[in-house]
């Protein structure tokens, strides 16, 4: 079974901080994926990374940026961290290359308040 | 822009009934459309993915239809359990990347 691993279920951070959220995949996956959970709202992508070091703009990347230095692991960071930027973060990994119907595997998320 | 609508937002029914959830979009040009299934508090599970090609797709008490030139599809679970109380959400890939476009999910309530 696919496991993707997020560091921290819930985390809270005050304004202005940098923050960082990890992922970790078990599955040599190639894609990754980095959502933000809102109500009301459904899932919106942050950012994707289909290989190591690549990356690529989702529908919302203002004020995060992502870090993949290695395969299993994809990063988003909050270079300063606001209040509307609290929100339930999920990651996901897919197996890779250009395949729409390979499925997303979900992490648990991290709920991120920004005090 | 892709945008994808689920109504109603929220549902309750006693256990037994049958569930119709809706998801519509509005770009027929997807590759497929998946429905997930979200627990308070957890990720995302994968119920069913739909082919662009195919009309439906079957698993156990589930029943997803896809009508791509309408914009719709519908998911059936037959004879509700509360064990089914979760939020489902739809989502259609959007590229050939499998980027999902999801909607805002239905919260749904069986009771006993």
């Amino acid at each position: 079974d696919v496991k993707v691993t997020q560091s921290s279920r819930y985390l809270v951070k005050r304004t202005g901080e940098k923050v960082f959220l990890e992922c970790v995949q078990d599955m040599d996956h190639e894609n990754m994926f980095w959502y933000r959970q809102d109500p009301g709202l459904g899932l919106r992508l942050i950012y994707f990374s289909y290989d190591v070091k690549m990356k690529e703009k989702g529908d919302i990347p203002e004020g995060y940026s992502v870090s993949r230095e290695k395969k299993e692991r994809f990063s988003l960071i909050l270079e300063s961290a606001s209040t509307n930027q609290t929100s339930m973060y999920l990651c996901a990994s897919s197996l890779g290359g250009r395949g729409p119907d390979q499925p997303q595997h979900f992490g648990d998320g991290t709920r991120l308040s920004i005090l | 822009k892709q945008e994808v609508t689920q109504i109603p937002a929220a549902l309750s029914v006693p256990e037994g009934e049958n569930l119709v959830l809706n998801c519509s979009f509005t770009d027929s040009a997807i590759y497929n459309l998946q429905w997930f299934r979200q627990d308070p508090g957890k990720g995302l599970t994968s119920l069913l993915l739909i082919q662009s090609s195919q009309r439906e797709q079957t698993s156990g008490r589930l029943n997803a239809s896809l009508d791509k030139s309408s914009g719709r599809s519908t998911l059936y679970i037959a004879a509700s359990q509360p064990g089914d109380s979760a939020t489902y959400l739809c989502a259609v890939t959007t590229d050939s990347w499998g980027k999902l476009q999801f909607g805002a999910g239905t919260q749904v309530v069986v009771t006993p």
